[in-house]
């Protein structure tokens, strides 16, 4: 069971350049999400869905867009490339229907490591 | 503004001690509050978490305790273990809104044997 897999773990690219995060999971829950991770500031939501072809902005959907075409996949895409935009980014998903305590929480993929240069 | 407020923004405890971590928040309509343990180059993990009918919850050496008048909850780490040694989030939730979570910016805690 591979949970949330995120690709690539690690990319350079320069300003104004273009890119794909890519994420699928395999556990068919309903709701996933693109975090932002920067140093001291916690995880900040770019973009979320809360099904096939639902998507919705976060707190900072600036510079991103994303599509969710099928249950398993939430890529998040970042044009125009700006440095402002060096972060870890994290997708993340739950299940909508939840019954007990941890039902509820989200499983995290281990994160994409990108710098803009 | 929907926001969530942690502190220390780092801990250093020996080990053996207790490792306290505050959050709080603002929204009254959030209605789930989960911790999050991070490991280095690892994605967050869930801890525990709590629901604002309840004012503590406990899973092994981890409790939650929850003040709903105060807006404000915190983890007690028990017989800290240089094995807790992670970057801790707290968050909190609304069912109502896509279950998005709203993290805290984050506890470094270090645990020294």
């Amino acid at each position: 069971n591979a949970g949330v897999t995120q690709t690539p773990k690690f990319r350079i690219l320069k300003i104004g350049q273009s890119m794909t995060l890519q994420c699928t999971q395999d556990m068919n829950h309903n709701y996933m999400y693109w975090y932002r991770q920067d140093p001291g500031m916690g995880l900040k939501l770019i973009y979320y869905s809360v099904g096939a072809g639902i998507t919705d902005k976060g707190e900072v959907p600036n510079g991103y867009n994303v599509s969710r075409s099928t249950t398993e996949d939430f890529p998040l895409r970042l044009e125009l490339a700006a440095p402002s935009q060096t972060s870890v980014y994290f997708c993340a998903s739950r299940n909508r229907q939840y019954r007990g305590p941890f039902n509820y929480g989200y499983t995290f993929g281990s994160g994409t490591r990108l710098t803009v240069v | 503004q929907q926001q969530v407020k942690q502190s220390p923004q780092s801990l250093i405890v020996q080990k053996g001690g207790i490792s306290i971590i505050n959050c709080a928040y603002e929204n009254t309509a959030f209605d789930y509050f989960p911790w999050y343990q991070q490991f280095p180059g690892k994605g967050p993990a869930l801890l525990i978490a709590i629901r604002p009918d309840v004012s503590e919850k406990k899973e092994g050496r981890f409790t939650i305790s929850f003040n709903k008048s105060a807006k404000q909850f915190s983890l007690h780490i028990m017989d800290s273990q240089p094995g807790d040694s992670a970057t801790y989030f707290c968050a909190a939730g609304e069912e109502t809104s896509g279950s998005r979570l709203t993290f805290g910016e984050g506890t470094q805690l270090t645990v020294n044997p």
